[in-house]
Protein backbone atom coordinates (compact mmCIF):
# COMPACT_ATOMS: atom_id res chain seq x y z
CA UNK A 1 0.00 0.00 0.00
CA UNK A 2 1.37 3.29 -0.59
CA UNK A 3 2.27 5.28 2.31
CA UNK A 4 1.57 8.84 1.13
CA UNK A 5 -0.84 9.50 -1.61
CA UNK A 6 -1.16 12.49 -3.35
CA UNK A 7 -4.60 12.07 -6.15
CA UNK A 8 -4.00 15.42 -7.88
CA UNK A 9 -1.25 15.28 -10.47
CA UNK A 10 -1.88 18.65 -11.07
CA UNK A 11 -4.16 21.31 -10.09
CA UNK A 12 -4.80 25.40 -11.59
CA UNK A 13 -5.71 28.09 -9.52
CA UNK A 14 -6.09 31.86 -10.12
CA UNK A 15 -3.75 34.34 -8.29
CA UNK A 16 -4.92 35.41 -5.30
CA UNK A 17 -7.20 32.63 -4.56
CA UNK A 18 -7.08 29.84 -1.95
CA UNK A 19 -6.09 26.07 -3.18
CA UNK A 20 -5.77 22.87 -1.22
CA UNK A 21 -3.69 20.44 -2.11
CA UNK A 22 -4.26 16.69 -1.32
CA UNK A 23 -2.63 14.37 1.12
CA UNK A 24 -3.75 10.83 2.47
CA UNK A 25 -1.38 8.97 4.30
CA UNK A 26 -1.24 5.20 5.86
CA UNK A 27 0.54 4.36 9.03
CA UNK A 28 0.26 2.06 11.74
CA UNK A 29 2.83 3.87 13.81
CA UNK A 30 1.13 6.45 16.75
CA UNK A 31 3.60 8.77 16.75
CA UNK A 32 4.65 9.92 12.83
CA UNK A 33 5.00 13.73 11.32
CA UNK A 34 3.66 14.69 7.95
CA UNK A 35 5.76 17.51 5.83
CA UNK A 36 4.98 19.21 2.91
CA UNK A 37 7.61 20.69 0.85
CA UNK A 38 7.48 23.16 -2.47
CA UNK A 39 10.12 21.92 -5.59
CA UNK A 40 9.75 25.06 -8.23
CA UNK A 41 10.98 24.45 -11.09
CA UNK A 42 14.62 25.22 -10.20
CA UNK A 43 15.05 22.06 -8.83
CA UNK A 44 15.60 22.40 -5.27
CA UNK A 45 13.45 21.05 -1.98
CA UNK A 46 11.90 23.64 0.38
CA UNK A 47 10.58 23.31 3.49
CA UNK A 48 6.93 24.78 3.68
CA UNK A 49 4.99 23.08 7.25
CA UNK A 50 5.11 20.26 9.57
CA UNK A 51 2.64 18.70 11.59
CA UNK A 52 3.31 16.06 14.14
CA UNK A 53 0.28 13.03 15.13
CA UNK A 54 -0.08 14.49 18.70
CA UNK A 55 -0.58 18.27 18.09
CA UNK A 56 -4.04 19.11 18.52
CA UNK A 57 -3.89 22.46 16.27
CA UNK A 58 -3.96 23.01 12.54
CA UNK A 59 -0.13 23.78 11.38
CA UNK A 60 0.02 27.48 9.70
CA UNK A 61 3.00 29.18 8.65
CA UNK A 62 1.79 32.20 6.97
CA UNK A 63 -0.12 31.55 3.75
CA UNK A 64 0.33 28.26 4.22
CA UNK A 65 -1.53 25.37 6.50
CA UNK A 66 -2.30 22.32 7.46
CA UNK A 67 -5.63 21.06 7.36
CA UNK A 68 -4.99 17.40 9.76
CA UNK A 69 -7.92 15.28 9.94
CA UNK A 70 -6.44 12.13 11.76
CA UNK A 71 -9.01 9.90 11.74
CA UNK A 72 -9.45 10.25 8.33
CA UNK A 73 -5.64 10.07 7.53
CA UNK A 74 -5.90 13.26 5.61
CA UNK A 75 -3.09 16.22 5.89
CA UNK A 76 -4.35 18.41 3.13
CA UNK A 77 -2.24 21.46 2.62
CA UNK A 78 -4.14 24.55 1.78
CA UNK A 79 -2.39 27.99 0.16
CA UNK A 80 -4.18 31.62 0.92
CA UNK A 81 -4.04 34.30 -1.20
CA UNK A 82 -2.10 32.18 -4.35
CA UNK A 83 1.36 33.71 -5.84
CA UNK A 84 2.56 33.74 -9.36
CA UNK A 85 5.74 32.37 -7.81
CA UNK A 86 3.47 29.46 -6.04
CA UNK A 87 3.57 27.65 -9.29
CA UNK A 88 5.84 24.58 -8.15
CA UNK A 89 5.69 21.24 -7.36
CA UNK A 90 4.17 19.90 -3.88
CA UNK A 91 5.20 17.11 -2.11
CA UNK A 92 3.65 15.96 1.07
CA UNK A 93 5.87 13.51 3.38
CA UNK A 94 5.93 11.52 6.34
CA UNK A 95 8.56 10.52 8.66
CA UNK A 96 7.06 7.33 11.06
CA UNK A 97 9.03 7.78 14.26
CA UNK A 98 8.72 3.80 15.01
CA UNK A 99 10.80 3.40 11.77
CA UNK A 100 13.69 6.37 12.48
CA UNK A 101 14.24 9.50 10.52
CA UNK A 102 13.61 8.78 6.77
CA UNK A 103 10.88 10.54 4.96
CA UNK A 104 8.42 8.73 2.89
CA UNK A 105 7.60 11.27 -0.28
CA UNK A 106 4.44 11.23 -1.99
CA UNK A 107 4.06 11.46 -5.84
CA UNK A 108 3.47 15.75 -5.67
CA UNK A 109 1.32 17.98 -7.30
CA UNK A 110 1.94 20.01 -10.03
CA UNK A 111 0.27 23.74 -9.43
CA UNK A 112 0.07 26.60 -11.71
CA UNK A 113 -1.29 29.68 -10.66
CA UNK A 114 -3.01 31.81 -13.53
CA UNK A 115 -2.74 35.81 -13.67
CA UNK B 1 24.96 30.55 2.64
CA UNK B 2 24.56 28.16 5.74
CA UNK B 3 22.52 25.88 3.56
CA UNK B 4 23.08 22.20 2.95
CA UNK B 5 25.79 22.42 -0.19
CA UNK B 6 25.70 19.56 -2.50
CA UNK B 7 28.11 19.71 -5.40
CA UNK B 8 28.52 19.11 -8.06
CA UNK B 9 25.00 20.89 -9.70
CA UNK B 10 25.46 18.85 -12.33
CA UNK B 11 27.48 15.22 -13.28
CA UNK B 12 27.79 13.59 -16.75
CA UNK B 13 29.24 10.60 -16.63
CA UNK B 14 29.76 7.77 -19.44
CA UNK B 15 28.53 4.05 -18.45
CA UNK B 16 30.74 2.42 -16.75
CA UNK B 17 32.15 5.04 -14.82
CA UNK B 18 32.10 5.79 -11.00
CA UNK B 19 29.73 8.94 -9.66
CA UNK B 20 31.03 11.08 -6.68
CA UNK B 21 28.42 13.34 -5.24
CA UNK B 22 29.16 15.82 -1.92
CA UNK B 23 27.50 16.89 0.42
CA UNK B 24 28.27 19.21 3.42
CA UNK B 25 25.19 19.77 6.22
CA UNK B 26 24.15 22.86 7.81
CA UNK B 27 26.48 23.84 10.15
CA UNK B 28 25.60 22.16 13.98
CA UNK B 29 23.48 19.38 12.03
CA UNK B 30 25.07 15.98 12.42
CA UNK B 31 22.23 13.45 10.76
CA UNK B 32 22.44 13.51 6.76
CA UNK B 33 19.97 11.81 4.25
CA UNK B 34 20.39 10.93 0.46
CA UNK B 35 17.40 10.70 -1.82
CA UNK B 36 16.59 10.25 -5.12
CA UNK B 37 14.50 11.40 -7.43
CA UNK B 38 13.22 9.96 -10.61
CA UNK B 39 11.82 11.85 -13.59
CA UNK B 40 8.51 12.73 -12.88
CA UNK B 41 8.57 11.54 -9.51
CA UNK B 42 8.80 12.05 -5.73
CA UNK B 43 12.04 11.62 -3.81
CA UNK B 44 12.82 7.93 -2.41
CA UNK B 45 14.93 7.50 0.57
CA UNK B 46 18.28 5.94 0.14
CA UNK B 47 20.32 6.36 3.30
CA UNK B 48 20.71 7.96 6.60
CA UNK B 49 23.98 8.57 8.01
CA UNK B 50 25.68 9.99 11.09
CA UNK B 51 29.19 10.64 11.45
CA UNK B 52 31.40 7.82 10.79
CA UNK B 53 27.93 5.55 11.09
CA UNK B 54 25.57 4.43 8.69
CA UNK B 55 22.19 4.23 10.27
CA UNK B 56 19.54 3.27 7.51
CA UNK B 57 20.94 1.91 4.28
CA UNK B 58 17.24 0.29 3.65
CA UNK B 59 16.93 2.43 0.64
CA UNK B 60 19.97 1.74 -0.82
CA UNK B 61 20.77 -0.65 -3.64
CA UNK B 62 22.63 -3.54 -3.08
CA UNK B 63 25.67 -3.46 -5.44
CA UNK B 64 27.36 -0.08 -7.04
CA UNK B 65 26.18 2.48 -4.61
CA UNK B 66 28.35 3.11 -0.98
CA UNK B 67 27.65 6.04 1.09
CA UNK B 68 29.87 8.00 3.42
CA UNK B 69 29.70 10.65 6.40
CA UNK B 70 33.73 10.71 7.82
CA UNK B 71 34.53 12.47 10.66
CA UNK B 72 35.98 15.36 8.53
CA UNK B 73 34.76 16.33 5.53
CA UNK B 74 31.35 15.64 3.73
CA UNK B 75 29.36 13.24 3.16
CA UNK B 76 29.77 11.23 -0.35
CA UNK B 77 27.55 9.11 -2.53
CA UNK B 78 29.43 6.69 -4.77
CA UNK B 79 28.13 5.38 -7.01
CA UNK B 80 30.50 2.79 -8.81
CA UNK B 81 30.22 1.85 -12.74
CA UNK B 82 26.93 3.55 -13.62
CA UNK B 83 24.14 2.83 -15.61
CA UNK B 84 21.61 4.70 -17.50
CA UNK B 85 19.18 3.62 -15.03
CA UNK B 86 21.16 5.74 -12.51
CA UNK B 87 20.26 8.91 -14.43
CA UNK B 88 18.37 11.33 -11.59
CA UNK B 89 18.71 13.80 -9.03
CA UNK B 90 20.49 13.24 -5.97
CA UNK B 91 19.67 14.95 -2.83
CA UNK B 92 21.10 15.20 0.06
CA UNK B 93 19.43 16.32 3.50
CA UNK B 94 20.65 17.26 7.00
CA UNK B 95 18.98 17.71 10.16
CA UNK B 96 20.08 18.50 13.94
CA UNK B 97 20.79 15.74 16.99
CA UNK B 98 17.30 14.04 17.03
CA UNK B 99 15.58 14.70 20.02
CA UNK B 100 12.82 11.93 20.26
CA UNK B 101 9.48 12.91 18.95
CA UNK B 102 10.82 15.98 17.18
CA UNK B 103 9.39 18.30 14.83
CA UNK B 104 12.75 18.90 13.22
CA UNK B 105 12.35 19.12 9.72
CA UNK B 106 15.00 18.17 7.36
CA UNK B 107 16.83 20.73 4.97
CA UNK B 108 17.73 19.91 1.87
CA UNK B 109 20.25 21.03 -0.85
CA UNK B 110 19.94 21.64 -4.18
CA UNK B 111 20.59 18.86 -5.59
CA UNK B 112 23.13 16.82 -7.99
CA UNK B 113 21.42 15.96 -11.53
CA UNK B 114 23.15 12.86 -12.95
CA UNK B 115 23.44 12.34 -16.21
CA UNK B 116 24.57 8.97 -17.59
CA UNK B 117 25.78 8.84 -21.87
Amino acid sequence: AQKITQTQPGMFVQEKEAVTLDCTYDTSDQSYGLFWYKQPSSGEMIFLIYQGSYDEQNATEGRYSLNFQKARKSANLVISASQLGDSAMYFCAMREFEYGNKLVFGAGTILRVKS
Amino acid sequence: NAGVMQNPRHLVRRRGQEARLRCSPMKGHSHVYWYRQLPEEGLKFMVYLQKENIIDESGMPKERFSAEFPKEGPSILRIQQVVRGDSAAYFCASSPPDRGYSNQPQHFGDGTRLSIL
